[in-house]
């Protein structure tokens, strides 16, 4: 498959335990927040998002958290599977300034050992 | 299968040359965005088109352009291209052009400038 890149902070974590990514945004005005997956080879899929009026969101074994104050996004795992391999990217928006483009992160990449 | 589709899937070109790459998004999506994703700069918002009008412009060069068509797909131009160009395209498609409109994906379109 592609190779999205060879720089990237590297997460391995064993299969079944939990794994925490993190981000750091740059812009403190950013209200609007996406975690996206890529797998070798594809293009970013969506896996959740958050407000910035929000400091948890919950989906289908994954958790997105806030923290505004120090301008840092996390996501949670839960139980995590060989198909969660993927490089992980955070992407912000600032609403307020009539933006509706996305400002990404580097991306971590997570490896899942079985 | 995000359903946005993207041709060709490689291209492999000499500097000072131009190419054209081709998005047809989801059926039903209005907006287009055209993103770059190199190994040192990530994934960067090139452009947005929704209903084939330009809605926001990123980080793109002169010597690229885009257009949105009547039938909605879309393409990219390069122009005069550079060692520095190689990268991975990538078209993504949403229902409305708002950021919190979720976007989706296609496979990309990897160039090689030699």
């Amino acid at each position: 498959g592609e190779s999205v890149g060879l720089h990237l902070p590297t997460l391995s974590v064993q299969e079944g335990d939990n794994s925490i990514i993190n981000c750091a945004y740059s812009n403190s005005a950013s209200d609007y927040f996406i975690w996206y997956k890529q797998e070798s080879g594809k293009g970013p899929q969506f896996i959740i998002d958050i407000r910035s009026n929000m400091d948890k969101r919950q989906g289908q074994r994954v958790t997105v958290l806030l923290n505004k104050t120090v301008k840092h996004l996390s996501l949670q795992i839960a139980a995590t599977q060989p198909g969660d391999s993927a490089v992980y990217f955070c992407a912000e928006n600032d609403s307020g300034a009539g933006s509706y483009q996305l400002t990404f992160g580097k991306g971590t990449k997570l490896s899942v050992i079985p | 299968d995000s359903g946005v589709t993207q041709t060709p899937k490689h291209l492999i070109t000499a500097t000072g040359q131009r190419v054209t790459l081709r998005c047809s998004p989801r059926s039903g999506d209005l907006s287009v965005y055209w993103y770059q994703q190199s190994l040192d700069q990530g994934l960067q918002f090139l452009i947005q088109y929704y209903n084939g009008e330009e809605r926001a412009k990123g980080n793109i060069l002169e010597r690229f352009s885009a257009q949105q068509f009547p039938d909605l797909h879309s393409e990219l131009n390069l122009s005069s291209l550079e060692l520095g160009d190689s990268a991975l395209y990538f078209c993504a498609s949403s229902v409305a052009p708002g950021a919190e409109d979720e976007q989706f994906f296609g496979p990309g379109t990897r160039l090689t400038v030699l």
